[in-house]
C-alpha cells in the first residue's frame, strides 16, 4: 500500500535554509515530486527526482532521496517570505498514473 | 497559454442540492483527476479518467459522480448523498503514457454547503 507522511508545520527565519522532510512506504515508487501550494490556489510542481537518483539541485532547491530509508527531503536555500506556502511530497508508483500525496507541510517564513 | 481552468472559484449551496464543478484543460492531456483537500490532510482522489468515455472511482468516490464526454472536460457533481461536501476541490491532468508525467493542477473550487 501507499503511505506518505510529512510533518504539518515548519517555521524558519528569512535568509535561513528550510528543510522539509517526507517519508514513504512503497518501495516501488518510480518518481517523487515536490509541489507548492499558495493560499487559495492549486498545486504548482516545484521539482521531481527519479528513484535511481539520490540528489537533484535546481537553483535554490535541493532534493535528497535516501531510498534505503524511504526518506525524501526538500531544502530551500536563502528562504524568502514568498516561500511561505504548503509543500506536498508525492510519489508515483510503477504502473500507476495517479500520484499519492503527503499531508503537506505548512512553511512559515518569519521576516 | 495552456492550462487547467476550474470554475467557479467559490461555490455556495444549500444542503440537499446537487452541484457541478467545472474543469477544462487545453493541454491535450489524456488523463484527468479530481481531488478533495481538507485542512491538515493530503489530497484524496475522488475519480479519475484515463480516456474519453471512461472513468474509475478513486479512494473517496461515494456521493460524487463524473462524466468524460470530451477530452478537454471532466465535470464533477457533488450529490446530496455526500455527507460532508464542504471542501476545496482540485482538478488535475497528465499524459500517463510518458514515464515522468507530473500532474498539472487547476486553481481549485472552494465549495461551502450550509
Amino acid at each position: 500500500g501507499e503511505d506518505v507522511e510529512q510533518s504539518l508545520f515548519l517555521s524558519v527565519r528569512e535568509g535561513d535554509s528550510s528543510v522539509i522532510n517526507c517519508t514513504y512506504t512503497d518501495s516501488s515508487s518510480t518518481y517523487l515530486y515536490w509541489y507548492k501550494q499558495e493560499p487559495g490556489a492549486g498545486l504548482q510542481l516545484l521539482t521531481y527526482i527519479f528513484s535511481n537518483m539520490d540528489m537533484k539541485q535546481d537553483q535554490r532547491l535541493t532534493v535528497l532521496l535516501n531510498k534505503k530509508d524511504k526518506h525524501l527531503s526538500l531544502r530551500i536555500a536563502d528562504t524568502q517570505t514568498g516561500d511561505s506556502a504548503i509543500y506536498f511530497c508525492a510519489e508515483k508508483q510503477t504502473g500507476a498514473n495517479n500520484l499519492f500525496f503527503g499531508t503537506g507541510t505548512r512553511l512559515t517564513v518569519i521576516p | 497559454d495552456g492550462g487547467i481552468t476550474q470554475s467557479p472559484k467559490y461555490l455556495f449551496r444549500k444542503e440537499g442540492q446537487n452541484v457541478t464543478l467545472s474543469c477544462e484543460q487545453n493541454l491535450n492531456h489524456d488523463a484527468m483527476y479530481w481531488y478533495r483537500q481538507d485542512p491538515g490532510q493530503g489530497l484524496r482522489l475522488i475519480y479519475y479518467s484515463q480516456i474519453v468515455n471512461d472513468f474509475q472511482k478513486g479512494d473517496i468516490a461515494e456521493g460524487y459522480s463524473v462524466s468524460r464526454e470530451k477530452k478537454e472536460s471532466f465535470p464533477l457533481t457533488v450529490t446530496s448523498a455526500q455527507k460532508n461536501p464542504t471542501a476545496f476541490y482540485l482538478c488535475a491532468s497528465n499524459t500517463p503514457v510518458q514515464h515522468n508525467s507530473p500532474l498539472h493542477f487547476g486553481n481549485g473550487t472552494r465549495l461551502t454547503v450550509t
